[in-house]
């Protein structure tokens, strides 16, 4: 039972490069979060999907763009990558917002932005 | 004043010690809370949620105190292994949506 695998697990970018950061879920949760997790700041939530067809901004999205594409899988785009964006990056899934039962994280995407 | 505050520490204890971290939370109306671990380098990890009477799980007992808007973690017999980041976390409810609100984690060092 893999839980949640996050891709790639490192990049670099330049300045104004794009990436897209994938988000595979199997244990058939309904709502996936992205977060990023910076020295000093706790984890930040950039976006979340609280089911599929439904996405809604978090704390700080400016930024980034998201894609459900379907009940499993979640993505996260930077379309012009900037150095303040440097940072580990986490998806989580829930089975739904409320729930006693917290979050599954996948491992992380480290994302080095110069 | 942040949302959900913890102290960094690192908190360095030997082994067998009992150690207690505190997390204060500002919005009485939170209603969930939690205790996550995180290794170094890998992802925050459940050990468990904390309820109104409070709860154990082996050597590890949670705590609510809402009057005072704060929860604990004590952890019996440390261990070497429990060495980690304990990060708080609490919900918020805006507008009928959940968001969870992580603390920025206590640091435990378990000396041998």
């Amino acid at each position: 039972n893999a839980g949640v695998t996050q891709t790639p697990k490192f990049q670099v970018l330049k300045t104004g490069q794009s990436m897209t950061l994938q988000c595979a879920q199997d244990m058939n949760h309904n709502s996936m979060y992205w977060y990023r997790q910076d020295p000093g700041m706790g984890l930040r939530l950039i976006y979340y999907s609280a089911s599929e067809g439904t996405t809604d901004k978090g704390e700080v999205p400016n930024g980034y763009n998201v894609s459900r594409l379907n009940k499993r899988e979640f993505s996260l785009r930077l379309e012009s990558a900037a150095p303040s964006q440097t940072s580990v990056y986490f998806c989580a899934s829930s089975d739904r917002q409320a729930t006693n039962y917290g979050y599954t994280f996948g491992s992380g995407t480290r994302l080095t932005v110069v | 004043r942040k949302e959900v505050e913890q102290d960094p520490g690192p908190f360095n204890v030997p082994e067998g010690a009992t150690v207690a971290f505190n997390c204060t939370y500002s919005n009485s109306a939170s209603q969930s809370f939690f205790w996550y671990r995180q290794d170094c380098r890998k992802e925050p990890k459940l050990l468990m949620s904390v309820y109104s009477s409070g709860n154990e799980d082996g050597r590890f007992t949670a705590q609510l105190n809402r009057a005072s808007q704060y929860i604990s973690l004590l952890i019996r017999d440390s261990k070497l292994s429990d060495s980690a980041t304990y990060l708080c976390v609490v919900n918020r409810v805006t507008s009928g949506t959940y968001k969870y609100i992580f603390g920025t984690g206590t640091r435990l060092k378990v000396l041998a």
